[in-house]
């Protein structure tokens, strides 16, 4: 089947500093990706939709300046967290849909950002 | 997005069938039904899905009600990789672009 990529699959980084995480698809082109977000013993809450070739589309209350979305290519998008915070530390996890007639989505196996 | 209710955890024994139940009263004409799982700290999975018909694949079946107000995830022989969390997920329309809205989801624990 399809494959997501994520890398890294985990960082720890110091308050203030900035953490791009990669989303790759890695045997099929995907002009829409998603990011999610998951804090322990919840269940994954949307951030935004990455449109290739135009800006992301965020979901209420994500701040956009706070996590930039570039989706620079069908096989490639990227969650930059500015300025990261403690309280910024969790699992995100992307998703893209495979397309063709089997209307699945594919998740990658998600990043644990830990923010000291 | 319709709402879907699970139950937050179920129970089962491991070699033996599991029916995880879930309720979309409010489901519209064009939603499909779609089952995700997510094992513990991995990405979720597609299980599957389906509009109005029962459906059949490698890894589970899913009974879907004549009123489409419920519909049941089957797992024919649980194994203890199956403990995971299960989420039931209405999405509009057959295009799979669209967005996946989680809910809290059941967790699983299959036991030797």
């Amino acid at each position: 089947g399809a494959v997501v990529s994520q890398h890294p699959s985990r960082v720890i980084c110091k308050s203030g500093t900035s953490v791009k995480i990669e989303c790759r698809s890695l045997d099929f082109q995907a002009t829409t990706m998603f990011w999610y977000r998951q804090f322990p013993k919840q269940s994954l809450m949307l951030m935004a939709t990455s449109n290739e070739g135009s800006k992301a589309t965020y979901e209420q209350g994500v701040e956009k300046d706070k996590f930039l979305i570039n989706h620079a290519s069908l096989t490639l998008s990227t969650l930059t967290v500015t300025s990261a915070h403690p309280e910024d530390s969790s699992f995100y996890i992307c998703s893209a849909p495979s397309g063709g007639l089997t209307d699945t989505q594919y998740f990658g196996p998600g990043t644990r950002l830990t923010v000291l | 997005d319709a709402k879907t209710t699970q139950p937050n955890s179920m129970e089962s024994n491991e070699e033996e069938p599991v029916h995880l139940p879930c309720n979309h009263s409010t489901i519209s004409g064009t939603d499909y039904i779609h089952w995700y799982r997510q094992l513990p700290s991995q990405g979720p999975e597609y299980v599957i899905h389906g509009l109005t018909s029962n459906v059949n694949n490698r890894m589970a079946s899913l009974a879907i009600a004549e009123d489409r107000k419920s519909s049941t995830l089957i797992l024919h022989r649980a194994t203890l990789r199956d403990a995971a969390v299960y989420y039931c997920i209405l999405r509009y329309g057959s295009s799979n672009t669209g967005k996946l809205i989680f809910g809290q989801g059941t967790t699983l624990q299959v036991k030797p």
